[in-house]
Formats: C-alpha cells, structure tokens, sequence
C-alpha cells in the first residue's frame, strides 16, 4: 500500500505565526485528502485535493502530484488551530503518524 | 445527511468479554472504512467494505476481530474476548467510489477501554 509520511512530527508556535506542514507519499496519488483532529478525536475534513492549490480562509494545500508531495500552509495561527493534521490518500485511506501542531497564545 | 455516526461513543470492558460496535455510513456511500487510534499515533487501518464485500482486511487483524456489512449500508466491528492492549478509539469513515477517487468522511469514533 501507499506509504505516507508527514512532517514536521511535532511543531510549536506562537499565535500568529505561519507554518507549512508537508505530506510526502511513497507512490502517485488521485486524490489526497487533509485532516485536522480535534481534541475529541473526530477526524475533520480540510481539503480534498487532486494538485494544484486549494483556499480556505486562512488555511491552504498545495498537492505536486508528479512529485508525490502535498504542502498544508496555516497562515495567522490560532490556538483552535491546535491538534493534530493528517494527510492520507483519498481512495486507499492509509495515514502517516501526523503532525501534532500545537499554537501558545 | 446527518454524516457517519459510531455508536457507541465510549465502551469499558472487562477483559475477556466481547463488544460490538457500529457504524451508519452516510447515506449512499458504498465505502466503509474500519480504523484503530491509540494515543499518540496515527489512525491505523483495519479493513473496508465495497457495498456489502469485504474487500480488504489488515494483517494486523488478528481472527478475535471480525466485522461484517450485510446489507451494504450500516457496519459491525466486533472484538471477542477482549484484551487491554485492545484499548483505543475506534473510527470508522465512508466515502462514495464511483472507481475514481473520492472524499473520505470520519465518524466521531467508539473510545474503548478494557479493564
């Protein structure tokens, strides 16, 4: 199966701050997918994205397919930014050990 | 569409005792995904169903574990005599597959403990 690395592991940050979190996988990819977990649990969906860039607010991805990489940026972090991000191919949903991201205030 | 719902949320049980959990996919999707999380790592998959056909089952899985979709909408996650280390969440996702690829959604997960 697809193999999926994410990076940084661990990542701190004052409120404010930019960060760019990175998704490599081991073969091509459709479809990636990024996901924030909140501190419940649930898996909440950011971005399903092919290549190219996708926006929301102050969250973007940016998938290089040809290179099997995808870039989340978080612009302006805030503290409910906290948690943890996956990515994960969207057909054959395999995860990476995630970036634990946490924002001080 | 109310989106995937787990039930239940939280499980504690003795050890050696079964549990069962479900998953309601979202309406139509014909994907259901089967994951474990523990602390600290990432959601490790566990199996996934193609409407009714179980298409693929971790090698992690060991045989205490079984899960079923009859009728290819809702989902059972059963684990038999259960152990300690068998303590995580449980989170199932569904996703519509027309043959290309397409959005996963996550439940909000069944945290089990075992005591």
């Amino acid at each position: 199966g697809i193999q999926v690395e994410q990076s940084p592991p661990d990542l701190i940050l004052q409120e404010g701050a930019n960060s760019t979190l990175r998704c490599n996988f081991s073969d091509s990819v459709n479809n990636l997918q990024w996901f924030h977990q909140n501190p419940w649990g649930q898996l909440i969906n950011l971005f399903y994205i092919p290549s190219g860039t996708k926006q929301n607010g102050r969250l973007s991805a940016t998938t290089v397919a040809t290179e099997r990489y995808s870039l989340l940026y978080i612009s302006s972090s805030q503290t409910t930014d906290s948690g943890v991000y996956f990515c994960a191919p969207a057909r054959h949903v395999r995860f990476g050990a995630g970036t634990r991201l946490t924002v001080k205030p | 569409d109310t989106g995937v719902s787990q039930d239940p949320r939280h499980k504690i049980t003795k050890r050696g005792q079964n549990v069962t959990f479900r998953c309601d996919p979202i309406s139509e999707h014909n994907r259901l995904y089967w994951y474990r999380q523990t602390l600290g790592q990432g959601p490790e998959f566990l199996t996934y169903f193609q409407n009714e056909a179980q298409l693929e089952k971790s090698r992690l899985l060991s045989d205490r574990f079984s899960a079923e979709r009859p009728k290819g909408s809702f989902s059972t996650l059963e684990i038999q005599r259960t152990e300690q280390g068998d303590s995580a969440m449980y989170l199932c996702a569904s996703s519509f597959d027309r043959g290309m690829n397409t959005e996963a959604f996550f439940g909000q997960g069944t945290r089990l403990t075992v005591v």
